[in-house]
């Protein structure tokens, strides 16, 4: 079955705890990005890949850092979490093109407190 | 700069038909999309335009005006379960970078 897996699904943590959110798809898939969604905002990018070792910043970069060492795989990670980046995350994937849908994850509601 | 918009709230009465709006400003336009998003859940692909007109899809039919920058999506015999989130987006640049509107949270009523 084509999916995107991320895990995991929901994470409480403390401020300053390095944590890292896994995203993997099966449909090798070039293009992969990581959004934040909250309230009122809808989702917003916040690094994109478009293929092993190419990776960029999207519209909201700080305080996250990605890796795609593997065209499946690419984790977001937050050194250093705060509390405002507390949000529901979803990791997508899909083909170059402009008329490609993306497939997303189940989604990631991470609490920092 | 990009920017695109959509109701924040609509609310409809089931078995009717709703359309959510959406405009944006883009450059590099290439394509529109509509995603359907249920409270807590992932997106799921509903629609795709990329030439001017109306592209029907069972209860959903998805428009675009590119020189508008305007597109609309259409539920018709509307049902509970199509209380939903619906999120425009859109592809452009080199990238095709795709960006979110805000969202539209459908309420159907009985």
């Amino acid at each position: 079955e084509a999916q995107v897996t991320q895990n995991p699904r929901y994470l409480i943590t403390v401020t300053g705890k390095k944590l890292t959110v896994t995203c993997s798809q099966n449909m090798n898939h070039e293009y992969m990005s990581w959004y934040r969604q909250d309230p009122g905002l809808g989702l917003r990018q916040i690094y994109y890949s478009m293929n092993v070792e190419v990776t960029d910043k999207g519209d909201v970069p700080e305080g996250y850092k990605v890796s795609r060492k593997e065209k499946r795989n690419f984790p977001l990670i937050l050194e250093s979490p705060s509390p405002n980046q507390t949000s529901l995350y979803f990791c997508a994937s899909r083909h170059p093109g402009g008329n490609t849908e993306a497939f997303f994850g189940q989604g990631t509601r991470l609490t920092v407190v | 700069g990009q920017n695109i918009d959509q109701p924040t709230e609509m609310t409809a009465t089931e078995g009717a038909i709703v359309q959510i709006n959406c405009t944006y400003q883009t450059s590099g336009f290439n394509g529109l999309f509509w995603y359907q998003q249920h409270a807590g859940e992932a997106p799921t692909f509903l629609s795709y335009n990329v030439l001017d007109g109306l592209e029907e899809k069972g209860r959903f039919s998805s428009f675009l005006s590119r020189s508008k920058g305007y597109s609309y999506l259409l539920l018709k015999e509307l049902q509970m379960k199509d209380s939903a989130s619906y999120l425009c987006a859109v592809t452009s640049g080199g990238y095709n970078k795709l960006i979110f509107g805000a969202g539209t949270r459908l309420a159907v009523h009985p």
